[in-house]
């Protein structure tokens, strides 16, 4: 069954680093998503992503957050200089189209994300 | 501000106990999903509920969907210890719309 791949799985980074966050999400699906989960709280949206676009963005998502698809395969979170608070699992997920039959979203396993 | 509210935050009950899980929200959503998050793990997709008033059967979990599609119930009968985990609700908007999650009900299931 087709799935939503993240690397890496953890990733520890100074404060102030870049980092960079991958996923693959599923191959015929056309819409993208970042959501993150800070540790005890709920999950996030972050960012939406269609046709090599933004969509929609939330107010976490600030100009230190970027997304890009820079293949067929690849969706990526850059965060260009880490803070502590952006320590969290970041989740992806994709959804096929909209359309009633297709609207679901489906989730990565996520990044857990610790900036030191 | 699209909430959703869940309830109870935490549930305890002896294996065999029927429960619910309530989300509630002021807003109506197109659809609204349920799933399954395990620790250090993305969530996992239980059900989607589209239609106001629609029930979906999965086992023993029972899903359904208000009139207004503004507020959904998870029933579970005869839990099982395997049931434990956080049950999360997420409403969408629009068929391509984020995903607004509720707080998520920690489920503990004792044998």
């Amino acid at each position: 069954e087709p799935e939503v791949t993240q690397t890496p799985s953890h990733q520890v980074t100074q404060m102030g680093q870049e980092v960079i966050l991958r996923c693959v999400p599923i191959s015929n699906h056309l819409y993208f998503y970042w959501y993150r989960q800070i540790l005890g709280q709920k999950v996030e949206f972050l960012v939406s992503f269609y046709n090599n676009e933004i969509s929609e963005k939330s107010e976490i998502f600030d100009d230190q957050f970027s997304v890009e698809r820079p293949d067929g395969s690849n969706f990526t979170l850059k965060i260009r200089s880490t803070k502590l608070e952006d320590s969290a699992m970041y989740f992806c997920a994709s959804r096929r189209l909209a359309g009633r039959t297709y609207n679901e979203q489906f989730f990565g396993p996520g990044t857990r994300l610790t900036v030191l | 501000t699209q909430l959703l509210e869940q309830s109870p935050q935490f549930l305890s009950i002896q294996e065999g106990e029927n429960l619910t899980v309530y989300c509630n929200s002021s807003s109506v959503f197109s659809s609204l999903q349920w799933y399954r998050q395990e620790p250090g793990e993305g969530p996992v997709l239980l059900v989607t509920v589209v239609t106001g008033g629609e029930v979906k059967k999965l086992k023993r979990l029972t899903f359904q969907f208000g009139d207004a599609r503004k507020d959904s119930s998870l029933h579970i009968t005869a839990a099982q210890p395997g049931d434990t985990g956080l049950y999360l609700c997420a409403g969408v908007r629009t068929n391509a719309g984020k995903s607004t999650f509720g707080d998520g009900t920690t489920l503990t299931v004792k044998p």
